[in-house]
Order: structure tokens, then C-alpha cells, then sequence
């Protein structure tokens, strides 16, 4: 499978706690998106990466949040000290040189924040 | 802030019927893309739209980019129970690359 794939698909954890998510983009994608998903909404874009530079983040992503994609292959979205209302689906997409609009999504890591 | 409006929220439908769905914005968009969402996966690219008046089939799936640039619609014919679930409309925001989605449309398929 060639696809964009994320681990772990669950992730459940208590609040305070810090988690790691981990994106695999499709191979020849030099661009990495990552959003978040809550019940009854469309994805929210996050952060992107073009290569391993992070080129935008949105006003979502607080402090508590960061990414990186150090060798412009896979990506982490780490979340420090996890509060309940981080629980969500948590999306990574990743899109071609020529066609950057289209972005290819991933399965998403569902986290839940007791 | 740009927004994507979709309606309708939900549908509920006889197999076999044809399904309209459709998206608006008050600003315009260079590109429209629709997606769908089964439950407890990533969304599924349908259908990329790039010019205003454009109308793109993907199988019994066919999607057409308005004239104002503003609006989009997803026409389904002859649904069948594998269409159940949430379609997106979205593009990119500006200029960057973005993309914004609607809250989507949720497509029930009655047996």
C-alpha cells in the first residue's frame, strides 16, 4: 500500500500527558499536511511542510503543539501536557509538486484524553 | 474569514435515487475539490475542479465547478449503499495551498 499512512490509529492517554503521532507520506509528495478533525466538522488545517521546512501554522496550533519532518520524509506532531479538548482526530495529508491542491489524506490518529 | 458552506447537512434516500449536493463561499476559489469521509478513516479525493464552468465524472459521481467561482455541486447517480457517508467540498484558502473544508453533507442511503 502506497498510501499516505499514521500510527498509532488510537491513541488514548490522561490529561497532562504528552503524545507523539507519526505521518508516512506517499513516497514521491513533497508536501505534508497535517489537520484536525472534531465530531461534525470538516478537517482544520494545522501546520504544512514543503520538504522539511514548516512553512505555515495555524492559530490552532498553540504552544502545546509541535511538528517536524526532519528529513522531509515522514513527520511527528507531538501535543505536550494534553487537556480533553485536544481530543480529536488528528489528519495528515500530503500532496505532489504539480498538483499541491490535491492532498492525499491518511487514515488519522483518533486521540482520546481522559 | 472564508467559510464553506454545504447543504444539504444531511440526506436520506432510497438506493437506486440520484443525489445533489452542493457548496457555496462568499469569496472565490481557484480551485474546488470534493472529498468523502467513511467513518474512522481519512478523507477520500473524489473530484478536483480547476476552472470555472468545468464539470468533471468519476464514475456515477460528477462535479462541476460554478461559473462564479463562489459554488460547486456533486451530482451522485443511481446511489447505491457503498455512497454512504460524509461528503466535503473544500479548496484552498487565498493563494497558499491551504484547504479549507465545509462541515459536509451526510448521506444516508435508506434499504
Amino acid at each position: 500500500d502506497t498510501g499516505v499512512s499514521q500510527n498509532p490509529r488510537h491513541k488514548i492517554t490522561k490529561r497532562g500527558q504528552n503524545v507523539t503521532f507519526r505521518c508516512d507520506p506517499i513516497s514521491e509528495h513533497n508536501r505534508l499536511y497535517w489537520y484536525r478533525q472534531t465530531l461534525g466538522q470538516g478537517p482544520e488545517f494545522l501546520t504544512y511542510f514543503q520538504n522539511e521546512a514548516q512553512l505555515e501554522k495555524s492559530r490552532l496550533l498553540s504552544d502545546r503543539f509541535s511538528a517536524e519532518r526532519p528529513k522531509g520524509s515522514f513527520s511527528t506532531l507531538e501535543i505536550q501536557r494534553t487537556e480533553q479538548g485536544d481530543s480529536a482526530m488528528y489528519l495528515c495529508a500530503s500532496s505532489p509538486r504539480s498538483r499541491s491542491n490535491e492532498q492525499f489524506f491518511g487514515p488519522g490518529t483518533r486521540l482520546t484524553v481522559l | 474569514g472564508q467559510q464553506l458552506n454545504q447543504s444539504p447537512q444531511s440526506m436520506f434516500i432510497q438506493e437506486g435515487e440520484d443525489v445533489s449536493m452542493n457548496c457555496t463561499s462568499s469569496s472565490i476559489f481557484n480551485t474546488w475539490l470534493w472529498y468523502k469521509q467513511e467513518p474512522g478513516e481519512g478523507p477520500v479525493l473524489l473530484i478536483a475542479l480547476y476552472k470555472a464552468g468545468e464539470l468533471t465524472s468519476n464514475g456515477r459521481l460528477t462535479a462541476q465547478f460554478g461559473i462564479t467561482r463562489k459554488d460547486s455541486f456533486l451530482n451522485i447517480s443511481a446511489s447505491i449503499p457503498s455512497d454512504v457517508g460524509i461528503y466535503f467540498c473544500a479548496g484552498p484558502m487565498n493563494r497558499d495551498d491551504k484547504i479549507i473544508f465545509g462541515k459536509g453533507t451526510r448521506l444516508h442511503i435508506l434499504p
